[in-house]
């Protein structure tokens, strides 16, 4: 069973150019999480989806940053105009949908490291 | 707000000793709490999950302790081993509104373990 995959594991872009970074979930999870980690910073969410939908995304900056999860293919974290404060480590998590999903373990991919130039 | 705190933010030991790492949280409102590792440049290995309900979880060497009320949890590395050196990360999942579909994290741990 594998886990959850990211893709590109490593992203060069230039001041201004669009950046997407791909997540898919662990086979039949169904919740996605995306969290950014900053340069000597802890991890912080950004945003939570499920398939079609965005379920919470307070923790996405407000301009710049979208994220989907289509009903097919893989969850979608998109950067445009990326500025060099956007160099980070992007991870994804994804979970099951078991009961409360609020108790279910999340499980995190090997991240997407974003350098912008 | 919740807010994660770890202590020490770094740890230098001798192979084999015992260890204790530290974390506290400033709401006690929670699902529940996860211990991770992560190595350098690479991605988060889920070490233990705790629910609020428990009071802690034991895997091999590791055992991990929560008490909600007062907010803290440690993780206990018994016999420590130079492959132990990593970041150790805390996690806990809110239980309030939107709060509870995210993990906040501290900033962790970095554990090195001297042959």
């Amino acid at each position: 069973n594998a886990g959850v995959m990211q893709n590109p594991r490593h992203l060069v872009r230039r001041r201004g150019q669009e950046a997407r970074l791909r997540c898919s979930p662990m086979k039949g999870h169904s919740h996605v999480y995306w969290y950014r980690q900053l340069p000597e910073e802890g991890l912080k969410f950004m945003v939570y989806l499920q398939k079609e939908n965005i379920i919470d995304e307070s923790g996405m900056p407000k301009e710049r940053f979208s994220a989907e999860f289509p009903k097919e293919g893989p969850s979608i974290l998109r950067i445009q105009q990326v500025v060099r404060g956007d160099s980070a480590a992007y991870f994804c998590a994804s979970s099951p949908r078991l009961g409360v999903a609020a108790y279910n373990e999340q499980f995190f991919g090997p991240g997407t490291r974003l350098t912008v130039l | 707000k919740q807010e994660v705190t770890q202590i020490p933010a770094a740890l230098s030991v001798p192979e084999g000793e015992n260890l204790v790492l530290n974390c506290s949280f400033t709401d006690s409102a929670i699902y529940n709490l996860q211990w991770f590792r992560q190595d350098p440049g690479k991605g988060l290995t889920s070490l233990l999950l705790i629910q609020s309900s428990q009071r802690e979880q034991t895997s091999g060497r590791l055992n991990a302790s929560l008490d909600k009320s007062s907010g803290r949890s440690t993780l206990y590395i018994a016999a420590s081993q130079p492959g132990d050196s990593a970041t150790y990360l805390c996690a806990v999942r809110g239980a309030a509104g939107a709060g509870s579909y995210q993990l906040t994290f501290g900033k962790g741990t970095k554990l090195s373990v001297i042959p």
